[in-house]
């Protein structure tokens, strides 16, 4: 199928780590994205990782894939306020045209 | 600087009173994409054109469609929007195999 699962919530404090994981499908994805969406705006791309990586680190983000398990993480170190978004993975699907298929969401909520 | 641009940002329509929803780009990529999105769920493709030829999702419903005049623009028509089309719809771009990008999207509300 084409479900690709993540956990609905996640709640942390102020200047924690935060770790948000998913678990994709297409064991061809060639391309794994995490996008961010803050209410009422459209979404903005993150971060990606070519299947060929381990791990991509890009400032306070750390995004880590383990093939295997198909299964992709994207930890937040030392998370803000204005981390607070719903966090979409996504998965290209290589059937034909390279098709994006996004994750179930997790609404990061960061209290002070 | 914003490099999808869509608007209105919130359009309100009469229920089967057709509406035109608007996305622009300044990034000269050759794909265009219109997703659908409620109640905070993962966004739905409804279509996409690559260049110029229209692709469109088995099961997106034949009310909508969609129109590309140039590379810059794109447009998603409705044409008789019923309760259940108020959404959130979001254009992307991208150049093939390569990250999309998205603008901030227009909230359909249908009355």
């Amino acid at each position: 199928g084409e479900d690709v699962e993540q956990s609905l919530f996640l709640s942390v404090r102020e200047g924690d780590s935060s770790v948000i994981n998913c678990t994709y499908t297409d064991s061809s994805s060639t391309y794994l994205y995490w996008y961010k969406q803050e209410p009422g705006a459209g979404l903005q791309l993150l971060t990606y990782i070519f299947s060929n990586m381990d791990m991509k680190q890009d400032q306070r983000l750390t995004v880590l894939l383990n093939k295997k398990d198909k299964h992709l993480s994207l930890r937040i170190a030392d998370t803000q306020t204005g981390d607070s978004a719903i966090y979409f993975c996504a998965e290209i699907m290589n059937t034909g045209f390279q098709k994006l298929v996004f994750g179930t969401g997790t609404r990061l909520l960061v209290s002070p | 600087d914003a490099m999808v641009i869509q608007n209105p940002r919130y359009q309100v329509t009469q229920f089967g009173k057709p509406v035109t929803l608007s996305c622009s780009q300044t990034l000269n990529h050759n794909v265009m994409y219109w997703y659908q999105q409620k109640s905070s769920q993962a966004p739905k493709l409804l279509f996409h054109y690559y260049d110029k030829d229209f692709n469109n999702e088995a099961d997106t419903p034949d009310n909508f469609q969609s129109r590309r005049p140039n590379t810059s623009f794109c447009f998603l028509d409705i044409r008789s929007p019923g309760l259940g089309d108020a959404a959130m719809y979001l254009c992307a771009t991208s150049r093939v195999s390569q990250p999309q990008h998205f603008g901030d999207g227009t909230r359909l509300s249908i009355l």
